[in-house]
């Protein structure tokens, strides 16, 4: 079955290191990767998109991703974590151009 | 802001009552997406159409029916509502009506049925 995982329901980590927040997902062939996130009492927001090409993709407020076709994994990154980016961060894959499915979320919290 | 407009922003109602979700997409975008998010089944797709034409189906309840009009604005009707399904209801918009693309939220509905 087609499935995207987000491992870890929440992580932590002080202002100014680097952030990780995993993603694998379990599709046939080439699908299109996303990330959003999600701030409190608003709707999702898209950060970025993989289609193919560069493995490293940079998206919005400082944020990139890795895709990394062996692991089938699609993890989000940041170089240095700011407060502000405590929120709900959603992986979602498009194995088609007719279904899309996200993983079931991590919540990101920053610590001064 | 998104561009995408949903009301209402909160909705209190009974178990057995009918309500009605409205979406505007944003200006331009053919295709409207419907998800329901709640704490134990996470962002679970409900049905998604483009155009004014149902395109895709998931998670929906037979309870539960959406439409798409000629203006391009999309309505969710839940009906004989039941407890679990307080939840947090959003819609989302697109150009076409393709899933690779990026999609445009709404703050979102929130529904509590008691």
């Amino acid at each position: 079955a087609q499935s995207v995982a987000q491992p870890e329901d929440q992580v932590n980590v002080a202002e100014g290191n680097p952030l990780t927040v995993k993603c694998t997902y379990s599709v046939s062939g080439n699908p299109y990767l996303f990330w959003y996130v999600q701030y409190p009492n608003r709707g999702l927001q898209f950060l970025l998109k993989y289609i193919t090409g560069d493995n490293l993709v940079k998206g919005s407020y400082g944020f990139e991703a890795e895709f990394n076709k062996s692991q089938t994994s699609f993890h989000l990154k940041k170089p240095s974590a700011l407060v502000s980016d405590s929120a709900l961060y959603f992986c979602a894959v498009s194995p088609n151009t007719d279904k899309l499915i996200f993983g079931t979320g991590t919540r990101l919290q920053v610590f001064p | 802001d998104s561009g995408v407009t949903q009301t209402p922003k909160h909705l209190i109602t009974a178990t057995g009552q009918r309500v009605t979700l409205r979406c505007s997409p944003r200006s331009g975008d053919l295709s409207v997406y419907w998800y329901q998010q709640s704490l134990d089944q996470g962002l679970q797709f409900l049905i998604q159409y483009y155009n004014g034409e149902e395109r895709a189906k998931g998670n929906i309840l037979e309870r539960f029916s959406a439409q798409q009009f000629p203006d391009l604005h999309s309505e969710l009707n839940l009906s004989s509502l039941e407890l679990g399904d307080s939840a947090l209801y959003f819609c989302a918009s697109s150009r076409r009506e393709l899933t690779n693309e990026k999609l445009f939220f709404g703050s979102g509905t929130q529904l509590s049925v008691l």
